[in-house]
Order: C-alpha cells, then sequence, then structure tokens
C-alpha cells in the first residue's frame, strides 16, 4: 500500500482539462519537492515534472505541476489521445539516512 | 543523450540471486544517482534504491537485507544484486539515473527501457 494517495482514474474529452492529485504527510509530500512521472502503455515511464513544478526540456507546457502543503497537483491541458497513460506521482519520505523514494499508486488517464 | 541498458537473465529460480547490470551510454556516471525500479505486472512503482556516484547509497527499507546495488565506474555500468528471492520479486525491472542537488530534490531523469524477470523453478 502506497504511503501517497491518487485518485484510480480520470478521464475527460479531447481539449480539455484533467487535474490528478496526490496526497501524503509531512515526512514526504510535506517537506519534500514532488515529481510526475507518465507511463504510456508498454514503455518505460518518463520524468514529466521535477522538484514540484520544473518541465524538463522537451516537456509540453500542457502538463503543469503545483503543490500546497501535503497535496500536490499534475494538471493536464489541451487533453489530447496521447495523453492516456498511467501517471506517478513521486517523493522522498523520510530523511537523508534511512529514507525511501515513494511513488503514488498511480492514476489511469483516459481520453474520451 | 544519456542511454540506459538492463541486461541479465530472464528467469531466476527461487531462493536464488537476481542479477542485472545496466550499461550507461552518451553520459558520464557523475555525478548523479544509479538505482533501480521495478514494477510487478500489472501494479504500481516500486523504488529500491540507489547508489551515488561518489559511494554513498541508499536502499528501500523493506529490501535492504537482500539488496547490492554496485558501480563500475570505468566501465560505465551498474548492477543489482538480489538474493533469495520468491515469486514476488516477478517485475519488470528498470534502471534509472536519478538527479537533484540534495535528496529532497531526488528525481528520476534517464530510464532503461526496462528487463522482465521471472522467478520461479
Amino acid at each position: 500500500q502506497s504511503l501517497l494517495t491518487q485518485p484510480p482514474s480520470v478521464s475527460a474529452a479531447p481539449g480539455q482539462k484533467v487535474t490528478i492529485s496526490c496526497s501524503g504527510i509531512s515526512s514526504n509530500t510535506g517537506n519534500n519537492y514532488v515529481s510526475w512521472y507518465q507511463q504510456l502503455p508498454g514503455a518505460a515511464p518518463r520524468l514529466l515534472i521535477s522538484e514540484n513544478n520544473k518541465r524538463p526540456s522537451g516537456i509540453p507546457d500542457r502538463f503543469s505541476g503545483s503543490k500546497s502543503g501535503t497535496s500536490a497537483t499534475l494538471d493536464i491541458t489541451g487533453l489530447q489521445t496521447a495523453d492516456e497513460a498511467n501517471y506517478y506521482c513521486a517523493t522522498w519520505d523520510g530523511g537523508p539516512i534511512g529514507g525511501l523514494y515513494v511513488f503514488g499508486p498511480g492514476t489511469r488517464v483516459t481520453v474520451l | 543523450q544519456v542511454q540506459l541498458q538492463e541486461s541479465g537473465p530472464g528467469l531466476v529460480k527461487p531462493s536464488e540471486t537476481l542479477s542485472l547490470t545496466c550499461t550507461v551510454s552518451g553520459g558520464s556516471i557523475n555525478p548523479y544517482f544509479w538505482g533501480w525500479i521495478r514494477q510487478p505486472p500489472g501494479k504500481g512503482l516500486e523504488w529500491l534504491g540507489y547508489m551515488y556516484y561518489s559511494g554513498g547509497s541508499n536502499y528501500n527499507p523493506s529490501l535492504r537485507s537482500r539488496l547490492t546495488i554496485s558501480l563500475d565506474i570505468p566501465k560505465n555500468q551498474f548492477s543489482l544484486k538480489l538474493s533469495s528471492v520468491t515469486a514476488a520479486d516477478t517485475a519488470k525491472y528498470y534502471c534509472a539515473r536519478g538527479s537533484g542537488l540534495y535528496y529532497y530534490h531526488y528525481h528520476i531523469d534517464v530510464w532503461g527501457k526496462g528487463t522482465t524477470v521471472t522467478v520461479s523453478s
């Protein structure tokens, strides 16, 4: 069972916006940066957002991240069929010694 | 552009040691974290651990007693050894590069394509 909570699925029509939440506690999302990963069917995950809201080069600005308190959010605007995938949030839990990197359970995005 | 490629046996017997190697091409080992993530069939991602280029390491507490990650800098490779495997260790194993100035910045910015390992007699 994951330390982080994500909705199992979200859906919207093409061109619309979806929001994926990621909820944790002070030892993880509350005190550490959150990253987001996209996993297309049959593919390896790829980094979408690091340090709460930073997009690596090559990631469209349709993807944006934010964090407030112990919750983080990934927004996908202008939804495309190519965005159908599983999305995972992740963060460090605990301190530098004995801590671990934890992933959320994943959210399936469906384009209607 | 950095690329990672996993290699190793696809089938391991119960109670034996699972050994995988990741070859890094197109980039340097430093100053990054080099680690492993796995994904059981139909399930989510589980972080296993990493080794920092300068030698420090961090492992998932649930696997610490069975897991070793090591770096071979001259060969631009790093490896994973997981001992006493059971069917629960059947998964797709990804090698990965981590970045971040401090542990709380840590994120995985390069992933291998993954290799499937089945634990079965």
